[in-house]
């Protein structure tokens, strides 16, 4: 089955640097990759999210890169702040009924 | 006005008891689902519902039970609760299964004690 790996677990990052979050998957029939933002105590928030057949995706500071062939795929977020401090989460989705999880990356944003 | 909410947001309870907890999503959603994040927020699929009929079951043990009542409706009853079933539970939703973003419900922390 689907394999999600992520790294780093823990990124700290001063306020204005960019940061970088990678994962990959093990199923090439993967075709649907959502990013999630969890705040301490809060729900999974849908933030960004690329398909198969698209390299790249921006929406403000938030950017995630798609690389099929490598089965990689990486959230970007530029000019952090501090209220981007949270867990964020990749997921892959083969089209089906399951979507498989990394573990997370706790973000901490020092001001 | 809640997309997905769940009831109770706290459960605490004895080891050996039986507890539910409910969900219900106003999206117009076809497909619902369970996850089970740990202490470490490891995210773990249980249970996956389309129109009622239950598509995944994540090897879970038969202790828990989904019912979905209706496609808007996915509840999860828990018998003989075990110290390791404390978790956040969280249900969530999506418009069909096929890899649309979850909308996912605030979560039910369960301890058993």
């Amino acid at each position: 089955g689907e394999n999600v790996e992520q790294h780093p677990s823990t990124l700290s990052v001063q306020e204005g640097d960019s940061a970088v979050i990678k994962c990959t998957y093990s199923d090439s029939a993967s075709n649907y990759f959502p990013w999630y933002k969890q705040e301490l105590g809060k729900r999974p928030q849908l933030i960004i999210d690329i398909r198969s057949n698209v390299g790249e995706k921006k929406d403000q500071r938030i950017a995630v890169t798609l690389n099929k062939t490598a089965k990689h795929f990486s959230l970007h977020i530029t000019e952090t702040q501090p209220e981007d401090s949270a867990v964020y989460f990749c997921a892959a989705n083969t089209g089906g009924f399951k979507t498989i999880f990394g573990a997370g990356t706790r973000l901490f944003v020092k001001a | 006005d809640t997309a997905v909410s769940q009831t109770p947001k706290y459960l605490v309870t004895q080891m050996g008891n039986d507890k539910s907890i409910k969900c219900e999503q106003n999206l117009g959603h076809d497909t619902m689902y369970w996850y089970k994040q740990d202490s470490k927020k490891f995210l773990k699929i249980m249970f996956s519902y389309n129109n009622k009929e239950l598509i995944i079951n994540e090897t879970v043990p038969n202790r828990f039970s989904p019912k979905s009542p209706d496609k808007a409706h996915l509840n999860l009853h828990i018998n003989s609760l075990e110290l390791g079933d404390s978790a956040v539970y969280f249900c969530a939703s999506s418009p069909l299964g096929t890899g649309y973003g979850y909308t996912f419900g605030s979560g039910t922390r369960l301890t058993v004690v």
